[in-house]
């Protein structure tokens, strides 16, 4: 089973809107990440946040953790038809070596 | 290139053959992981090596799937008597040890059983 969970499924945006998709897992961590798949393509690593963080910026992307609710959420500003991808949160635990991802969402920008 | 690379990026097979997917890492790093995701879900992880040693696959799928890094340098995922239910794209990734906190993706390998 898969450690978390992203909300919404799929999204839809005019280009230069902002965009923000919503994860929810299940046990304590250690650090969050973001991925992003063009595609038919692997992932991308795009920012990680820490347990102890609570934000994280990296150019027109946000990262929050919210870690008493089990919960992150990803911004990306200003959006461009570029961005159209799915987007994946991924998990690690104490003493895990390996990511758990969750179920990911699917951004449409319209130019 | 010196990205992950993976090969071949898509494989059509019959019911009951056997497959072998190869892997390729970034150079350094020490650390190779495989997933298999499926239509609009997540990466599902199934097993990582730290140089040669496989140290987690208890979450291979069944014993018809295994997997080796011989010299610790590229990887291989077998799939013995496939059936419809593997068909799905196989994700290798690496990182450098105790980096778990940076995965590289290769392409992935598209399986299709018939």
């Amino acid at each position: 089973s898969q450690q978390g969970e992203e909300d919404p499924q799929a999204l839809s945006i005019q280009e230069g809107e902002n965009a923000t998709m919503n994860c929810s897992y299940k046990t304590s961590i250690n650090n969050l990440q973001w991925y992003r798949q063009n595609s038919g393509r692997g992932l991308v690593h795009l920012i990680l946040i820490r347990s102890n963080e609570r934000e994280k910026h990296s150019g027109r992307l946000r990262v929050t953790l919210d870690t008493s609710k089990k919960s992150s959420s990803l911004l990306i500003t200003a959006s461009r038809a570029a961005d159209t991808a799915s987007y994946f949160c991924a998990t690690d635990s104490a003493g895990a070596n390996n990511l758990f991802f969750g179920t990911g969402t699917r951004l449409t920008v319209i130019p | 290139d010196t990205g992950v690379s993976q090969d071949p990026r898509h494989k059509i097979t019959k019911r009951g053959q056997n497959v072998t997917f190869r892997c390729d890492p970034i150079s350094e790093h020490n650390r190779l992981y495989w997933y298999r995701q499926t239509l609009g879900q997540g990466p599902e992880f199934l097993t990582y090596f730290q140089n040669e040693a496989q140290l987690e696959k208890s979450r291979l799928l069944s014993d018809r799937f295994s997997a080796e890094r011989p010299k610790g340098s590229f990887s291989t995922l077998e799939i013995q008597r496939t059936e419809q239910g593997d068909s799905a794209m196989y994700l290798c990734a690496s990182s450098l040890q105790g980096a778990i906190e940076k995965l590289f993706f290769g392409s992935g390998t598209q399986l299709s059983v018939l």
